[in-house]
C-alpha cells in the first residue's frame, strides 16, 4: 500500500553539526508534506511544511527539501543543538481528502554535546 | 504550547471497560482529528470532525467512536477495551476542513489497559 517511510530510524550527531533526516513517500498524489518533532512525553510539534509546487522551504535553522522525481523529502537542521534531540516524523497529505495525515515511522535524533 | 488541550493526561483502566478522552481545539479551529500512537503501529489517523460533522475516517475500530460538540470540543469514546488498545491518543486541530493545512497536536492521553 501507499505509505511514508523513513530511511534511518536513528541519527546521532555532534552539537553544532548539521543534521539531515530523510523520508521517502510513495503516493505521487500527495501534495502537502509536514515535518513534526516529538519530544519524550509530548505531542508532535509542527516544524515546517512544504507544498508540492515547491522544491525548498526554509525556516529558522531548518530547511525542507522536496524531490518529487524520486519522491523524497528531507529535513535539514543547521547547527544542531541538544534541544533538537527528539523523534522526527514526516507526514503527507493530499488536498480534497480531508486531513488524513499519513506519518512515517520516525527518526530519533540524538545530539551529543 | 500548541493551544490544543487534552484530558486526562493519563488513564489506567481494565479490559472490557469504557473510557472517554476529551479534546479542546485551538481557538478558532473548526477541525479536530484523533490519532493513535502505539509502539508497533506508529502514528495512525483515526477520525476527523469538521464543525460538528464527521469528515474523514481512518482505520478506527468499531469499538471506538467520536463526536464533536457545538462548542467544537471533541470526545473519543473507547469501549470494550483490550490490552492492545494501550497507546497514546492524540488530538489535533486545524483551521478549516483539512487537506493541505497544518494540524496542531495536543499533549496526548496515555491509556493503559490492564
Amino acid at each position: 500500500g501507499e505509505s511514508v517511510g523513513l530511511h534511518l530510524p536513528t541519527l546521532s550527531v555532534q552539537e553544532g553539526d548539521n543534521s539531515i533526516i530523510n523520508c521517502a513517500y510513495s503516493n505521487s498524489a500527495s501534495d502537502y508534506f509536514i515535518w513534526y518533532k516529538q519530544e519524550s512525553g509530548k505531542g508532535p510539534q509542527f516544524i515546517i511544511d512544504i507544498r508540492s509546487n515547491m522544491d525548498k522551504r526554509q525556516g529558522q535553522r531548518v530547511t525542507v527539501l522536496l524531490n518529487k522525481t524520486v519522491k523524497h523529502l528531507s529535513l535539514q537542521i543547521a547547527a544542531t543543538q541538544p534541544g533538537d534531540s527528539a523523534v522526527y516524523f514526516c507526514a503527507e497529505d493530499k488536498v480534497n481528502q480531508g486531513g488524513k495525515l499519513i506519518f512515517g515511522q520516525g527518526t530519533e535524533l540524538s545530539v551529543k554535546p | 504550547d500548541s493551544g490544543v488541550t487534552q484530558t486526562p493526561k493519563h488513564l489506567i483502566t481494565a479490559t472490557g471497560q469504557r473510557v472517554t478522552l476529551r479534546c479542546s481545539p485551538r481557538s478558532g479551529d473548526l477541525s479536530v482529528y484523533w490519532y493513535q500512537q502505539s509502539l508497533d503501529q506508529g502514528l495512525q489517523f483515526l477520525i476527523q470532525y469538521y464543525n460538528g460533522e464527521e469528515r474523514a475516517k481512518g482505520n478506527i475500530l468499531e469499538r471506538f467512536s467520536a463526536q464533536q460538540f457545538p462548542d467544537l470540543h471533541s470526545e473519543l469514546n473507547l469501549s470494550s477495551l483490550e490490552l492492545g488498545d494501550s497507546a497514546l491518543y492524540f488530538c489535533a486541530s486545524s483551521a478549516n476542513s483539512g487537506g493541505s493545512e497544518t494540524q496542531y497536536f495536543g499533549p496526548g492521553t496515555r491509556l493503559l489497559v490492564l
